[in-house]
């Protein structure tokens, strides 16, 4: 398995500032994945990235990999307040590798 | 284009009774993964159903036990529930040739009293 931490473990902004999260993991992996939680909901597939790729874009996301020091970043630009959720990170490898998660970062978006 | 969809919403239990959750992947997925996530933590991975077949296993007890069907579908069990059993349980669907993307559902948020 291939262990997500999260790291803040919370994080508060205002509305129309930057928000940045970062995890790191132990094992090798084909891609990494980032997923959103609303208060007791379901999660929600973010963005892939995979271990070959060193940045990727998805509307205001932006997610960077950096293999070599086993760890990613979140990057939410012009945070609204629906962003406000527990945001978290796996990684995966081809096939069906079970997705071993942290704690994920508690971000709050204040209007 | 249906995702993961779970059923019931919500379920409330008393100790020692059997409960049984379902799960339906999304359109064109083979592979089912069951995930606890109790209040405050991550998901901790269950188990994972292909070809009706359990594949792989977490560190569960096997009061934890699931089934999947034909058509993709799977349930999963839980015997002899416990407080501790309280949680939000949340099926995941991917393909069994693919990068590992999983598609999680909405969960069914178990109390057990």
């Amino acid at each position: 398995s291939q262990q997500g931490e999260e790291d803040p473990q919370a994080l508060s902004i205002q509305e129309g500032e930057n928000a940045t999260m970062n995890c790191s993991y132990k094992t090798s992996i084909n891609n990494l994945q980032w997923y959103r939680q609303n208060s007791g909901r379901g999660l929600v597939h973010l963005i892939l990235i995979r271990s070959n790729e060193r940045e990727k874009h998805s509307g205001r996301l932006r997610v960077t990999l950096d293999t070599s020091k086993k760890s990613s970043s979140l990057l939410i630009t012009a945070s609204r307040a629906a962003d406000t959720a527990s945001y978290f990170c796996a990684g995966g490898n081809s096939g069906n590798t079970p997705l071993v998660f942290g704690k994920g970062t508690r971000l709050s978006v204040i209007a | 284009d249906a995702g993961v969809t779970q059923s019931p919403t919500h379920l409330i239990k008393t100790r020692g009774q059997q409960v049984t959750l379902r799960c339906s992947p999304k359109s064109g997925h083979d592979t089912v993964s069951w995930y606890q996530q109790a209040l405050g933590q991550g998901p901790q991975f269950i188990f994972q159903y292909y070809e009706e077949e359990e594949r792989q296993r977490g560190n569960f007890p096997d009061r934890f036990s699931g089934h999947q069907f034909p058509n993709y579908s799977s349930e999963l069990n839980v015997n002899a529930l416990l407080l501790g059993d309280s949680a939000l349980y949340l099926c995941a669907s991917s393909l069994a040739g693919g990068v590992g993307e999983q598609f999680f559902g909405p969960g069914t948020r178990l109390t057990v009293l």
